[in-house]
C-alpha cells in the first residue's frame, strides 16, 4: 500500500546547525512528491515539490528513489524554522501524508 | 484576501448533535477537499470533490456528508457527532490538471465533541 514515514515525531535543534527532517515512501510507480509547513497558528502552506528542484526558504529536499526518500534538508537552523513539516505523496488527486515531524530550533 | 476560509473557526457540541462547517476558496478552483486531523496531528483525507462532483470518498462513516452547491463552496455535515470526531477538519483547493498537487489549506475548524 502506498505510505509515507516521518519517522521523528519532534525533532530540536539550537540556530545555526544543520538539520534534516526525514520521509521515506513507499510506492511502486514514479512519485509525486512534496513537503508542506505549518507554522504555529497558520494553515498548512506547500513548502516545495521535489518536481522543481528548487530551494526554499534555504530547504532543499532531494528525491532518492533507490531508497525511496525525500528527506528536508537546510544547512543553517533559524528560529523561525520552528513549524510541523508533512510530507506528503500525491497519488490520484489526492494528497497523502506523512505522521509530521515538529522541528523546533533553539535560540 | 483570505484564499480558502473556513467557518465556523472553533465548534464545541456534545454528542449526538449534528453540525456543519462550511469552506469557500476565491481562487477559482475546480477541486475542493476535506481532511483530518486528529489530536496527534496526523492528517487524512477525506473526501474530494471536483466541480461539484465527488471523486474521492476514503473509507468515513456515513455521518460525515459533504456537499458542494457550487466549485467555490464545501460544505462538511457530520450527524449524530461522536468523541471520537473531535479533530480539527482542513478544507483544501487545487485546480486539476494544473499543479494539481499544490493544495491550498484553509485555516481549519477545531472541533471539540463533550
Amino acid at each position: 500500500a502506498q505510505r509515507v514515514t516521518q519517522p521523528e515525531k519532534l525533532l530540536s535543534v539550537f540556530k545555526g546547525a544543520p538539520v534534516e527532517l526525514k520521509c521515506n515512501y513507499s510506492y511502486s510507480g514514479s512519485p509525486e512528491l512534496f513537503w508542506y509547513v505549518q507554522y504555529s497558528r497558520q494553515r498548512l502552506q506547500l513548502l516545495l515539490r521535489h518536481i522543481s528542484r528548487e530551494s526554499i526558504k534555504g530547504f532543499t529536499a532531494d528525491l532518492n528513489k533507490g531508497e525511496t526518500s525525500f528527506h528536508l534538508k537546510k544547512p543553517f537552523a533559524q528560529e523561525e524554522d520552528s513549524a510541523m513539516y508533512y510530507c506528503a505523496l500525491s497519488l490520484g488527486g489526492k494528497l497523502i501524508f506523512g505522521q509530521g515531524t515538529e522541528l523546533s530550533v533553539k535560540p | 484576501d483570505t484564499a480558502v476560509s473556513q467557518t465556523p473557526k472553533y465548534l464545541v457540541t456534545q454528542m449526538g448533535n449534528d453540525k456543519s462547517i462550511k469552506c469557500e476558496q476565491n481562487l477559482g478552483h475546480d477541486t475542493m477537499y476535506w481532511y483530518k486531523q486528529d489530536s496527534k496531528k496526523f492528517l487524512k483525507i477525506m473526501f474530494s470533490y471536483n466541480n461539484k462532483e465527488l471523486i474521492i470518498n476514503e473509507t468515513v462513516p456515513n455521518r460525515f456528508s459533504p456537499k458542494s452547491p457550487d466549485k467555490a463552496h464545501l460544505n462538511l455535515h457530520i450527524n449524530s457527532l461522536e468523541l471520537g470526531d473531535s479533530a480539527v477538519y482542513f478544507c483544501a483547493s487545487s485546480q486539476a490538471g494544473r499543479s494539481s498537487y499544490e493544495q491550498y489549506f484553509g485555516p481549519g475548524t477545531r472541533l471539540t465533541v463533550t
